[in-house]
């Protein structure tokens, strides 16, 4: 089976402030990564996503990832957050033994200040 | 349609009543979940569709919940017998069904039981 820590339920930053979100994982198998934002009372949408080549993958507003396998990782980066920025954040993994089940983690509650 | 579209965004009951929440996935995604999320909390798992397969319920938290999904399309989550814990938003969320392919979630409905 699989699982996913995200070891911050809450991380406070300033606004133009790096931050990042951490996300381990454990699975016996090769696995895919996800990251999911969900603003205030809306549904989760896909941020980004590792399937394979290059491990630092990027979305369309500045944020990054990188699969680190040997240390069983997949942070998420932003060098500079804004206001809008601010949401919860999910780590979701699919492991290719489990269809396409999706593990999520607790969340990360990411609250940029002005 | 273009996304998962659940409705009611918001139902407020009374306990002891029953709610069905509806759940109408992308047109053609073989796959389709139902998650819980209470106030301030991860994503809790109830149920899972996977084409013409028996569903996985391994999540549904009592036999008060249960769902069906009719023609492969069109999901119905129906609480019997409503408890205040059952207060949450009901995330849906459908998928092509392919190992990677992750998820397409709804904006969910917002229960309240009074």
């Amino acid at each position: 089976a699989q699982s996913v820590t995200q070891l911050d339920s809450q991380v406070p930053v300033f606004e133009e402030a790096p931050v990042e979100l951490r996300c381990n994982y454990s699975s016996s198998v090769s696995v895919y990564l996800f990251w999911y934002v969900q603003y205030p009372n809306q549904g989760l949408q896909l941020l980004l996503k590792y399937l394979s080549g290059s491990t630092l993958v990027e979305s369309i507003n500045g944020f990054e990832a990188e699969f680190n396998k040997s240390q069983t990782s997949f942070h998420l980066r932003k060098p500079s957050v804004h206001i809008s920025d601010t949401a919860e954040y999910f780590c979701a993994v699919s492991a290719n033994n489990a269809g396409n089940m999706l593990t999520f983690g607790g969340g990360t509650r990411l609250m940029v200040k002005p | 349609g273009a996304g998962v579209s659940q409705s009611p965004s918001n139902k407020v009951t009374e306990k002891g009543k029953d709610v069905e929440l509806r759940c109408d996935p992308i047109s053609g995604h073989t796959a389709l979940y139902w998650y819980r999320q209470s106030l301030g909390q991860g994503l809790e798992f109830l149920i899972y569709f996977q084409g013409n397969s028996a569903p996985d319920k391994s999540g549904l938290p009592s036999d008060r919940f249960s769902a069906e999904r009719t023609g492969g399309s069109v999901s119905t989550l129906t609480i019997q017998r409503t408890q205040q814990e059952d207060s949450a938003v009901y995330l849906c969320a459908s998928s092509l069904g392919e190992y990677g392919y992750g998820y397409t979630f709804g904006s969910g409905t917002r229960l309240t039981v009074v």
